[in-house]
């Protein structure tokens, strides 16, 4: 049973579009959710993360929104630039995992910024 | 120069061999944890320590063991009753449970 799920295995965008990457979740006992970035052979690094009492998080040239009634986050990159290509791996803790600290991750998004 | 660290990068082991993989973290964090990445899957958790000398099974735990004698350490064994052993293993750690968690290089584990 998928808990986070990202549809879209790949995305390509045009190197100073806006890359949309999208996830949705079905358990609504998540509150915390956040974006990481990984590159081939490394450890995925943290970007953002947003909480459920909020709808928006921006951080520089990356913003997560997050519909709770829709149980669907995005994170949106603009303006994309080539370094950004990486595969993005959304993730989400809840009420009653947040105590152990468990993140339940999507199987990840390959973006590419076409220079 | 504060971080986790996995090692060995790469590792070869015959197949009916137990082998362990280090993870060393220098964040001074409280939580740990240990993933495995498959090709086209998300990562998926098969232990993880809130504190020193206490650890949990994940949701793919069988085939694997964790000890955590040490904070900064939280080494894991690959034991020969792990099926498909073969996989991408990533460590992490976070300054308490429920903080963001942050990765090591992670480990290519193959077995012959």
């Amino acid at each position: 049973d998928q808990q986070v799920k990202q549809n879209s295995p790949s995305l390509s965008v045009q190197e100073g579009r806006i890359s949309i990457l999208n996830c949705d979740y079905t358990n609504s006992m998540f509150d915390y959710f956040l974006w990481y970035k990984k590159y081939p052979a490394e450890g995925p690094t943290f970007l953002i993360s947003i909480s459920s009492i909020k709808d928006k998080n921006e951080d520089g040239r990356f913003t997560v929104f997050l519909n709770k009634s829709a149980k669907h986050l995005s994170l949106h990159i603009v303006p994309s630039q080539p370094g950004d290509s990486a595969v993005y791996f959304c993730a989400a803790s809840g009420i009653g995992s947040s105590n152990t600290g468990k993140l339940i991750f999507g199987q990840g998004t390959t973006l590419q910024v076409k220079p | 120069d504060g971080g986790i660290t996995q090692s060995p990068k790469y590792l070869f082991r015959k197949e009916g061999q137990n082998v362990t993989l280090s993870c060393e973290q220098n964040l001074n964090h409280d939580a740990m944890y240990w993933y495995r990445q498959d090709p086209g899957q998300g990562l998926r958790l098969i232990y993880y320590s809130q504190i020193v000398n206490d650890f949990q099974k994940g949701d793919i735990a069988e085939g694997y063991s964790v000890s955590r004698e040490k904070k900064e350490s939280f080494p894991l064994t690959v034991t020969s009753a792990q099926k498909n052993p073969t996989a991408f293993y990533l460590c992490a750690s976070s300054i308490s449970p429920g903080q963001e968690q942050f990765f090591g290089p992670g480990t290519r584990l193959t077995v012959l």
